[in-house]
């Protein structure tokens, strides 16, 4: 079975610009969670999808957003990155009455 | 405020000696505390899920536990392999059950 995938592996992207993260998960996964990972912040919760609805979010600004498509497959964007914004960003999917989060291998953005 | 701590922050053993990590929580409702291990670069491992007190999970060398304040993973002799940094996690009190709260975690060496 294939695990989650997370596409690009790796971004460099300049302060002003926009990128977006795909993630396809678990077949069988409805939901799909995003995660911000940096040395000094460690993991941090970004938001939740499920049935293409966003149920929860975290403590990000607007700047951070995203969407689920009806074949559970997720995306998030960050629009007028900033260097802070670099950081390793984790994919999660889950089954819909199981809480245990499968993650993916990540993209590791860096903003210039 | 839901918080999650870690001690110790890193851990060297020699392969072979037994240790353990412990990971307090300060949690509204306990809805599962999950262990993950991390390798560098790479996506969090789901390892574990416990839900009530006194419960106990195993897998070759690694044995979690929970009890009401705090979980233990427990590390019977281990192995170079299990160098990692393991990260344990709890559902966000006041929203869904797939948004999780991340301690900092504890990064373990095993050296041969």
């Amino acid at each position: 079975k294939a695990g989650v995938t997370q596409t690009p592996r790796y971004l460099i992207k300049t302060r002003g610009q926009q990128v977006t993260l795909s993630c396809s998960p678990i077949s069988g996964h409805r939901s799909v969670s995003w995660y911000q990972q940096t040395p000094g912040q460690g993991l941090q919760f970004l938001f939740e999808y499920f049935s293409e609805t966003q149920r929860n979010k975290g403590n990000f600004p607007g700047r951070f957003s995203g969407r689920q498509f009806s074949n559970s497959r997720s995306e998030m964007n960050v629009s007028t990155l900033e260097l802070g914004d670099s950081a390793l960003y984790l994919c999660a999917s889950s089954l819909r009455k199981v809480t245990e989060a499968f993650f993916g291998q990540g993209t590791r953005l860096t903003v210039v | 405020e839901d918080q999650v701590t870690q001690s110790p922050e890193a851990l060297r053993l020699q392969e072979g000696e037994s240790s353990s990590l412990n990971c307090s929580y300060t949690v509204s409702g306990l809805r599962g505390l999950f262990w993950y291990r991390q390798d560098p670069g790479k996506g969090p491992e789901f390892l574990f899920t416990l839900y009530s007190a006194g419960e106990e999970k195993e897998k070759e060398r690694l044995k979690a536990t929970l009890t009401k304040k705090e979980s233990f993973l427990h590390i019977t002799a281990p192995k170079p392999e299990d160098s990692a940094t393991y990260l344990c996690a709890v559902p966000l009190g006041s929203t869904g059950r797939r948004a999780l709260t991340f301690g900092s975690g504890t990064r373990l060496q095993v050296q041969p």
